[in-house]
């Protein structure tokens, strides 16, 4: 299986501020066809997963602009321009290129 | 607009089985690819099962393998998780996912079910 490692696991941010996310992957999760099969989710205290990005670089419906997914082969970023109180919760990236998909370990986001 | 509900959790018996099902609506069931998961007590999210959206191919965590069995009834736009020989380590939250035009783009999950293995 392709094991997703995150970090950090922790990280507190003052309102405003940025914040970024890394996830790195055991195997490259670029396809022959150019796209990279990584999604990160959020999950919202006390809520179900959320889907952010998927292939990457691709927000879903409805996320705002302030989040954004970048990287390729085994290293990848989640980035949040400036932090708001509502984008508090556990963030999880996550490999779609082979069966089983796996999940980093999450990273908490907790405002300063 | 689009609604996955599970339903079916509960409180059983090691060794013992149960059967989840996500009634879903707002959208095409029929020609959506759907995916179980679930997340232990205060652990991450783990993947369970994927059923493709014509019933053609499933596949499983092997964490499950042999026990469960994911099925779906596209005329009651239900999709079910049979699981049997249950376990103490099976103890979670259950969540249904549809997968949308994209591997890995899990666009809309259920509220979830919760699951314990006790005796």
């Amino acid at each position: 299986d392709i094991v997703m490692t995150q970090s950090p696991l922790s990280l507190p941010v003052t309102p405003g501020e940025p914040a970024s996310i890394s996830c790195r992957s055991s195997q490259s999760l670029l396809h022959r066809n150019g796209y990279n099969y990584l999604a990160w989710f959020l999950q919202k205290p006390g809520q179900s997963p959320q889907l952010l990005i998927y292939l990457a670089s691709n927000r879903a419906s409805g996320v705002p602009e302030r989040f954004s997914g970048s990287g390729s082969g085994t290293d990848f970023t989640l980035k949040i321009s400036t932090v708001e109180a509502e984008d508090v919760g556990v963030y999880y990236c996550m490999q779609a290129l082979q069966t089983p998909p796996t999940f980093g370990q999450g990273t908490k986001l907790e405002i300063k | 607009q689009v609604q996955l509900v599970e339903s079916g959790g509960g409180v059983v018996q090691p060794g013992r089985s149960l059967r989840l099902s996500c009634v879903a609506s707002g959208f095409t069931f029929s020609r959506s690819t759907m995916h179980w998961l679930r997340q232990a007590p205060g652990k991450g999210l783990e993947w369970v099962a994927i059923l493709w959206y014509d019933g053609s191919n499933r596949l499983y965590a092997d964490s499950v393998k042999g026990r469960f069995a994911i099925s779906r009834d596209n005329s009651k736009n239900t999709l079910y998780l049979q699981m049997n020989s249950l376990r103490a380590e099976d103890t979670a939250v259950y969540y249904c996912a549809r997968e949308g035009l994209n591997y890995g783009d899990y666009d809309y999950w259920g509220q979830g079910t919760l699951v314990t293995v006790s005796s």
